[in-house]
């Protein structure tokens, strides 16, 4: 079965460093398509950024990059010169190649410290 | 600007009490989803739509069941809430197979 694992429930950085979040994910399949998300305090989700299987570069969106490692089933984020702003609750998604399904991992809370 | 706006943010009902949760989508998307989230869990899909009148159940579909009579519009029910279903619900709605989801702001239920 399918499955994202986030193993830090909460991450702390200071404001102006630089902070990865870990996600790794479980499947058999080839062509799959990973995400993360940002959950502010106002709980609306918010797209990041997108990395397809079949990418050979990992994806940049700004001061978001993901860290795509696709032997070790990895695709971790990583956040340049953290802001206060950046503090929420971020999750690592994956769709299913093989229907309709997006499923999330558990999530990691990000404290960024001024 | 994209919307996907959800019909309450905030809800309180009894248990065995009959719950809408209504999402709406501005942008023509053809596939809709509800989540729940719960601390720890992230979150679970419990049922998809990837065209009117069409639906799927995800992980979690026991205690709910979905209405997609227009394309704009994919309504929840919880037929009898209980306690257990006190949540955060998110509706999404999806463009292409490849693309990102666009959520709503959540409902946030409790189930006395």
């Amino acid at each position: 079965a399918q499955k994202i694992t986030q193993t830090q429930p909460g991450m702390f950085v200071q404001e102006k460093e630089a902070v990865t979040l870990d996600c790794t994910y479980d499947t058999s399949d080839q062509s799959y398509g990973l995400f993360w998300y940002k959950q502010p305090s106002s709980g609306e989700m918010i797209f990041l950024i997108y990395q397809g299987s079949y990418d050979e570069q990992n994806a940049t969106e700004g001061r978001y990059s993901l860290n795509f490692q696709k032997a070790r089933k990895s695709a971790n984020l990583v956040i340049s010169a953290s802001q206060l702003g950046d503090s929420a609750m971020y999750f690592c998604a994956m769709r299913e190649p093989r229907g309709f399904k997006t499923i999330f991992g558990a999530g990691t809370r990000l404290f960024v410290k001024a | 600007d994209v919307k996907v706006t959800q019909s309450s943010r905030y809800l309180v009902k009894r248990t065995g009490e009959k719950v809408f949760l209504e999402c709406v989508q501005d942008m023509d998307h053809e596939n809709m989803f509800w989540y729940r989230q719960d601390p720890g869990l992230g979150l679970r899909l419990i049922y998809f739509s990837y065209d009117v009148k069409m639906k799927e159940k995800g992980d979690i579909p026991e205690g709910y069941s979905v209405s997609r009579e227009k394309k704009e519009r994919f309504s929840l029910i919880l037929e009898s809430a209980s306690t257990n279903q006190t949540s955060m619900y998110l509706c999404a709605s999806r463009g292409s197979y490849t693309g990102e989801l666009f959520f709503g702001e959540g409902s946030r239920l409790t189930v006395l």
